[in-house]
């Protein structure tokens, strides 16, 4: 079972570079979910879809641009990469309502 | 002050050993609370939802107060398999489901 796959794992960028970190799921969920984790701050939520078609602000969207393509894949645009987005992010989906999330296996991201 | 606080640790306990994490909540119109295991570079996963008259999965035992906002975790027998960070879920349910993360606690089990 595939569950939530992101590409790519790793990734290194230069200060100013764009890049797009792509997320499927295949559990037929409505709601996704783009995180980044930090040492010492956990999970903060970057964007989010509560349902295919829209897309809504988390805590830290800045400097961060979303697409719910369809309603398997949510991508996330990072148009101008600064260090201070060297972190982990992870993609996650659930169904609406009081449900378990799940997570891809989460991209490395380190800009110099 | 953060939504959801736990303590860091790490907490380093022998095999065999009982240990008990804590985790508050700041916002009283939360729903639904989770704990989350997080192995060391890994993606975390559900280890048990929380409900209000507590619940038990195995060697796992979970406790919600809502009067005082106060989520628990137990874990009995402890395994060396048990080392990982544990991490306290809230959730809003708004139409649709705001989770927030605690920053984890780190769970090290030795032999």
């Amino acid at each position: 079972n595939a569950g939530v796959t992101q590409t790519p794992k790793f990734q290194v960028l230069k200060t100013g570079q764009s890049m797009t970190l792509q997320c499927a799921q295949d559990m037929n969920h409505n709601s996704m979910y783009w995180y980044r984790q930090d040492p010492g701050m956990g999970l903060r939520l970057i964007y989010y879809s509560a349902s295919e078609g829209t897309t809504d602000k988390g805590e830290v969207p800045n400097g961060y641009n979303v697409s719910r393509l369809n309603k398997r894949e949510f991508s996330l645009r990072l148009e101008s990469a600064a260090p201070s987005q060297t972190s982990v992010y992870f993609c996650a989906s659930s169904t609406t309502g009081n449900t378990e999330a799940f997570f891809g296996q989460g991209t490395r991201l380190t800009v110099v | 002050r953060k939504e959801v606080e736990q303590d860091p640790g790490p907490f380093n306990v022998p095999e065999g050993a009982t240990v008990a994490f804590n985790c508050t909540y700041s916002n009283s119109a939360s729903q639904s609370f989770f704990w989350y295991r997080q192995d060391c570079r890994k993606e975390p996963k559900l280890l048990m939802s929380v409900y209000s008259s507590g619940n038990e999965d195995g060697r796992f035992t979970a406790q919600l107060n809502r009067a005082s906002q106060y989520i628990s975790l137990l874990i009995r027998d402890s395994k060396l398999s048990d080392s990982a960070t544990y991490l306290c879920v809230v959730a809003l349910n708004t139409g649709f489901q705001k989770l927030v993360f605690g920053t984890g606690t780190r769970l090290l089990v030795s032999p």
